[in-house]
């Protein structure tokens, strides 16, 4: 069975300040892995998609990279903003429907 | 992109009672789930919503409790029946084309069950 994790589950920082957050997943044999960010009360918002013939995709000031032979993705996200404080979830999907999410990051940027 | 509504946004109902919860997708869509994201917890998948056939189940998740619905290509229902406090949790309809396997989310019904 797929497990997600992401590190950390929290994290504040300084407004302006570049940051990466983590997800690894423990079965390499992923159809896609997907981005999205979680506002408090709120539903998903996906933020980035990337296939698993690609290595990273790119919006704004967001990029998340995959690395199918580790078992890892990341998402980097440059210059933040107060706007961007949000939880942060990562869901790979392997055959089948099911999205496997990681429990997130909660962001804070102050 | 799909954009996805849910009614109710939330609901606190007594224990013993059943919730339908909509879920309306702005254009016809392949696929239609629905998730369950209960406290503190991640998204966990209850069933894909086939059109016009009996919806999926994951295990763990059986149809006299979580009973769906989809009559067309851009709507289904959820049906959480017979609620216990257990069943607080926000639950969320996503959708998805095939192809690209993305999925896009609704933006959740928030259940308290008393």
């Amino acid at each position: 069975k797929q497990e997600v994790t992401q590190i950390p589950a929290a994290l504040s920082v300084p407004e302006g300040e570049n940051l990466v957050l983590n997800c690894s997943f423990t079965d390499s044999a992923i159809y896609n892995l997907q981005w999205f960010r979680q506002d408090p009360g709120k539903g998903l918002t996906s933020l980035l998609l990337i296939q698993s013939s690609q290595r990273e995709q790119t919006s704004g000031r967001l990029n998340a990279s995959l690395d199918k032979s580790s078992g890892r993705s990341t998402l980097y996200i440059a210059a933040s903003q107060p706007g961007d404080s949000a939880t942060y979830l990562c869901a790979a999907k392997n055959s089948g429907y099911a999205l496997n999410f990681g429990k997130g990051t909660s962001l804070l940027v102050t | 992109s799909a954009v996805i509504s849910q009614k109710p946004s939330r609901d606190i109902c007594q224990r013993g009672t059943s919730l339908t919860i909509q879920c309306q997708v702005d254009s016809q869509v392949t696929m239609m789930f629905w998730y369950r994201q209960q406290p503190g917890q991640s998204l966990t998948l209850i069933a894909t919503a086939n059109q016009g056939s009996e919806a999926t189940y994951e295990s763990g998740f059986v149809i006299d409790k979580f009973p769906i619905s989809r009559p067309n290509l851009t709507f289904s229902t959820l049906t959480v029946s017979n609620m216990s406090p257990e069943d607080s949790s926000i639950y969320l309809c996503s959708a998805s084309q095939t192809g690209t396997y993305e999925q896009y989310f609704g933006p959740g019904t928030r259940l308290t069950v008393t």
